[in-house]
């Protein structure tokens, strides 16, 4: 198994750009997640899908991202204007439903929007 | 307050150290208990994973939780600079759907020759 695969590893973008994160997950696992990590706050939870419909969007600003799952073997990450502040490292992860299984993380992506 | 406390580190111990890593939470409704390892540029990965208080071993790691007092701890025995790494405790809820891991801001570890 290839694991989580997300790509691209690395994205560098000026301000007001459109930026695309793409993941695919460990085929069989029904939920898929969105996380990104920074130095000042850690892992927070974007949105997640279960079956490829969002379950929990709470964690991500809907007025410059979204989150599609249009089938069971790909999602994207979209961030429309791109800011600054949004510099960070994204991971997706996929697990299957029984969580005692943990979730198996992607290698990221980082972004540095200049 | 986060649900999920740790102390950011670093940690710097010399090989063959004992190391403890602590994390508190607030949610006493929470079960279940895990911590993940995260290599440098890398995704984290699940090292143990335990449920309600209590002990689990695992060769050299020993994850422990006391509910009673919200404390999540693990235990590195003989420490190898091949656990040089970031370290997250991670708890979630169970209420039969599926609930969303809330992570620990993560220790960062180092172990040196």
């Amino acid at each position: 198994d290839a694991g989580v695969i997300q790509s691209p590893r690395h994205e560098v973008t000026e301000m007001g750009q459109e930026v695309t994160l793409r993941c695919k997950p460990i085929s069989g696992h029904d939920y898929l997640f969105w996380y990104r990590q920074t130095m000042m706050q850690g892992l927070e939870l974007l949105v997640y899908f279960n079956n490829k419909a969002v379950m929990d969007d709470s964690g991500m600003p809907k007025d410059r991202f979204s989150a599609k799952m249009p089938n069971a073997s790909f999602s994207t990450l979209k961030i429309q204007p791109s800011e600054p502040r949004d510099s960070a490292v994204y991971f997706c992860a996929s697990s299957k439903p029984r969580t005692e299984f943990g979730y198996t993380f992607g290698s990221g992506t980082r972004l540095t929007v200049v | 307050q986060k649900e999920v406390e740790q102390d950011p580190g670093p940690l710097s111990v010399p090989e063959g150290a004992i190391v403890s890593l602590n994390c508190t939470y607030s949610n006493s409704a929470f079960q279940y208990f895990m911590w993940y390892r995260q290599y440098s540029r890398k995704g984290p990965e699940l090292l143990m994973y335990t449920y309600s208080s209590g002990n689990k071993e695992d060769g050299r790691f020993t994850a422990q939780v006391d509910k009673s007092s919200k404390y999540i701890s693990l235990f590195i025995r003989d420490s190898q600079p091949s656990d040089s790494a970031t370290y997250l405790c991670a708890s979630f809820l169970s209420t039969g759907g599926y609930n969303k891991l809330i992570f620990g801001a993560g220790t960062r570890l180092a172990v040196h020759p």
